[in-house]
């Protein structure tokens, strides 16, 4: 079971829109609909923002958008705003009963 | 709004079993369907998933960690609890509990706990 593949770190100007993938394999994101996102500000325990691929939760933000195609999983984050500045991470369901989470993507805002 | 609390020693020597709790308030676990989790943190690393139980008492394990790892639940008592054994320092890390809200085994975790940091140092 391999972490699932995330860019290390993203950038963006306040008002842009970024994206972060998300990796897996037909074991994990290409074969489930039970993909989730979190948000972990420093010293922080992580937030959910997206599950099953593109549903949010109550409270988020509708700046925040999820998506799948194939074996790879996208958050957006639109309208940036300086406190979009955190720690990224994606979760997947995957065979064998498991869950495997993404290596984490850190967000900078310009 | 249920709200999750880690507890448990923060200092193992290499060897020693790790034991942690998580309590759960603002509600009876027994009330609800739900899975609850186990996810830790090594320091400046990114999360791990160490498993799920769910309130009946099956389990979901990673399977790096399955031979050593033990997850129960009391809903008595509203906790459910994490045992790992033989830990090295490669263990050493923050330990989260948190419930998964899809009332399946699907993966998205809230509310969670703060977090315990668990040290293994000889």
């Amino acid at each position: 079971q391999s972490a699932l593949t995330q860019p290390a770190s993203v950038s963006g100007s306040p008002g842009q829109s970024i994206t972060i993938s998300c990796t897996g394999t037909s074991n994990d994101i290409g074969d489930y609909n039970y993909v989730s996102w979190y948000l972990q500000h420093p010293g922080k325990a992580p937030k959910l923002i997206i599950y099953d691929v593109s549903a949010r939760p109550s409270g988020v933000s509708n700046r925040f958008s999820g998506s799948k195609s194939g074996n790879t999983a996208s958050l957006t984050i639109s309208g940036l705003q300086a406190e979009d500045e955190a720690d990224y991470y994606c979760c997947s369901y995957a065979s064998g009963s498991t869950l495997v989470f993404g290596g984490g993507t850190k967000l900078t805002v310009l | 709004q249920q709200q999750l609390q880690e507890s448990g020693p923060g200092l193992l020597k290499p060897s020693e079993t790790l034991s942690l709790t998580c309590t759960v308030s603002g509600g009876s676990m027994s009330s609800y369907t739900y899975y609850w989790g186990w996810v830790r943190q090594p320091p400046g690393k990114g999360l791990e998933w160490i498993g799920s139980i769910y309130y009946s008492g099956s389990t979901h394990y990673n399977p790096s960690l399955k031979s050593r790892v033990t997850m129960s639940v009391d809903t008595s008592k509203n906790q459910f609890s994490l045992r790992l054994t033989s830990v090295t320092a490669a263990d050493t890390a923050v330990y989260y509990c948190a419930r998964d809200g899809s009332g399946s085994f699907r993966g998205w975790f809230a509310p969670w706990g703060q977090g315990t940091l668990v040290t293994v140092s000889s």
